[in-house]
Parts: C-alpha cells; structure tokens; sequence
C-alpha cells in the first residue's frame, strides 16, 4: 500500500517549469514527503524530501500543503534528462529498519 | 567514487533453477536493501540488512533469502525460480542506523533477471 496517488502520466516542454503533484491524505504527522525518479535503465535516483516546510536543493523545490495532505515536487527548467517516472512516498524511511514503499509513480514527458 | 555496484547485469534462468545477485554499497554504508522491479510496476521492497542482521522483510515467499557480509557486500537468492520471479532487482545502500543526517539511498543499476 503505497499511500500515495500520483497521475500516471505528464508532459512539459524543455526549458518550462513542471509541477508534479501527489496526494496523501492519510499522512501521519511523522511522516516525511519524499521524492525519487528514476530515469530509463537506472536505478531510482533521490530528488527531495521534507516534512512540513517548504524544502529547495539544487535538483528541484518541495511545495508542502499546510495540511500535509498534498505536495507538489517542482522541477523550475525542465530538460530532456529530466525524462523519467517519479515516485512520491510517505515514511521515515530511515533508521535501521527504513523502507521506501513505491506507488506507480508519474511518467513525466519533456518536449523539446 | 563508486557507486552501487551490482552483478551480474543480466542473467537468464530456468524454471526450477537458483539465481544469486550480488551488491557492493558504497564505501562507508553499512545498510543495503534488496527490491524487486516487475516491468512497468514501482520497485517493491524484499529484504533491508543493517550491520550484517536482517532488519526488514518485505512480502515475499521464503525462496528469497540474502545475506550480508562483513564487508557490508551482500547476496540476494532465490530459490526454485518461477516465471513471475523475472524482473529487475535494486540494490540500495545506506549509511544507516538511526540518524536522519544518514538519510539517504543510492541505488545500483540493478540485475535484469528472466526466468524461461
């Protein structure tokens, strides 16, 4: 059970910003927001992740909702190698017993 | 620096056959995950070794097994293949313990595994 709803599937132009969004209505107030991709013949790949604030890094922004319902993983100039599905998962992940429960994910597109 | 290595990169099997996969983490972490891929489906966690015990276990049958060793290198085996069993598995590896300054998994490539 992933717990986490994503739409299968995006597309963005090269060079645009892309707004990802992922709902998790049940979130527990411990649980952390996450976000991986994974590109064609890869590995899943970590992006971001945060609990209640908004969070940046030099991959892409963390939009939070305040009732941590929902969050939207921003990508602010998408390029073509930012083709790939990404996953939106709720947990602590970490600790010595931390998992990653993975959904379907969303297929993003880039055109150039 | 190294990433997560993991071989062999693909293999093909026979019904009924055994398979072991190996994973080398990251120098330095002594957590490594095992997760299984089926084509177009999210990855889903099978096994979560810490320090060479086992901390986690997905839902799957007992035919899967792993082990890690005191390197911190780990193994994935399955027993008596079945058709279902054919997909990609991920290695993931960890500093661990319980610090989320630790967070953070790096994935391997993984092993594309086909069962005939």
């Amino acid at each position: 059970d992933a717990k986490t709803t994503q739409p299968n599937s995006m597309e963005s132009n090269e060079e645009e910003p892309v707004h990802l969004p992922c709902n998790h209505s049940t979130i527990s107030g411990t649980d952390y927001i996450h976000w991986y991709r994974q590109l064609p013949s890869q590995g899943p790949e970590y992006v971001i992740h945060g609990l209640t604030s908004n969070v940046n890094n030099r991959m892409a922004s963390l939009a939070i909702a305040e009732d941590r319902k929902s969050s939207t993983l921003i990508l602010h100039r998408a390029t073509l190698r930012d083709a790939a599905v990404y996953y939106c998962i709720r947990g602590p992940v970490w600790g010595n017993t931390g998992k990653l429960i993975f959904g379907q994910g969303t297929t993003l597109q880039v055109k150039p | 620096d190294a990433g997560v290595t993991q071989s062999p990169t693909h293999l093909i099997k026979t019904r009924g056959q055994q398979v072991t996969l190996r994973c080398s983490p990251i120098s330095g972490h002594k957590s490594v995950s095992w997760y299984q891929q089926v084509l177009g489906q999210g990855p889903q966690f099978i096994f979560q070794y810490y320090e060479k015990e086992e901390r986690g276990r997905g839902n799957f049958p007992d035919r899967f097994s792993a082990r890690q060793f005191p390197n911190y290198s780990s193994e994935l085996n399955v027993n008596a293949l079945l058709l279902g069993d054919s997909a990609l598995y991920l290695c993931a590896s960890s500093l661990g313990g319980v610090l989320k300054a630790n967070y953070g998994y790096t994935f391997g490539s993984g092993t594309r595994l086909t069962v005939v």
